[in-house]
């Protein structure tokens, strides 16, 4: 059972490159999140998605889009990376239908913009 | 504004007790969960608060009390792998997590 899988695991970009990080889910979770980690804070939250085809707003969506074209994925994009979005970026998910609503964290993928 | 506030780093012997303190100031609660860290890895989810109270979970437990905004983690038996970092979140109102910096625990022989 893989779980929740996130690609790349590194990147180094130059300001001003765009990436996309893909995350996958095999746990037919509704809601998928992506969120930054990022020394002496908490987890913040990006984006995410309730459901196939919904995205919304997080804590600090600036700089980054997402889709859920699928609801097995969520692609988080920069479109334009500046270093203040050196990061470690962790994906999760959760079936709201659960008491906790319990996060599934993928691996993370740590990203460098110089 | 919200706040979760936790200690940045705690050292512990092995086979010793840890009680890790959580306070949180949150509009609304609806619930309150630990995980825990390893370096370099994700978090994993741990206990899951809502009522009043203490839960227990093998070495870990958990315990609640909403009406001073506080909660702790308490680890038993410490174990070498126990070294990790415990997050603290807090559900509020709108459904949504806020996080705490962490609490990086240190476990020596």
């Amino acid at each position: 059972n893989a779980g929740v899988t996130q690609t790349p695991k590194f990147r180094v970009l130059k300001t001003g490159q765009s990436m996309t990080l893909l995350c996958a889910q095999d746990m037919n979770h509704e809601y998928m999140y992506w969120y930054r980690q990022d020394p002496g804070m908490g987890l913040r939250l990006i984006h995410y998605s309730v459901g196939e085809g919904t995205t919304a707003k997080g804590e600090v969506p600036d700089g980054y889009n997402v889709s859920r074209l699928k609801k097995q994925n969520f692609l988080l994009g920069l479109e334009s990376a500046a270093p203040s979005q050196t990061s470690v970026y962790f994906c999760a998910s959760s079936y709201e239908g659960l008491d906790t609503g319990e996060l599934f964290f993928g691996e993370g993928s740590r990203l460098t913009v110089l | 504004g919200q706040n979760i506030d936790q200690p940045t780093e705690m050292t512990a012997t092995e086979g010793a007790i840890v009680q890790i303190n959580c306070t949180y100031q949150t509009s609304g609660f609806n619930g309150l969960f630990w995980y825990q860290q390893h370096a370099g890895e994700a978090p994993t989810f741990l206990s899951y608060n809502v009522l009043d109270g203490l839960e227990e979970k093998g070495r870990f437990s958990s315990f609640l009390s909403r009406s001073k905004g506080y909660s702790y983690l308490l680890l038993k038996e410490l174990q070498m792998k126990d070294s990790a970092s415990y997050l603290c979140a807090v559900k509020d109102s709108n459904y949504q997590l806020i996080w705490g910096a962490g609490t990086k625990l240190i476990i020596k022989p």
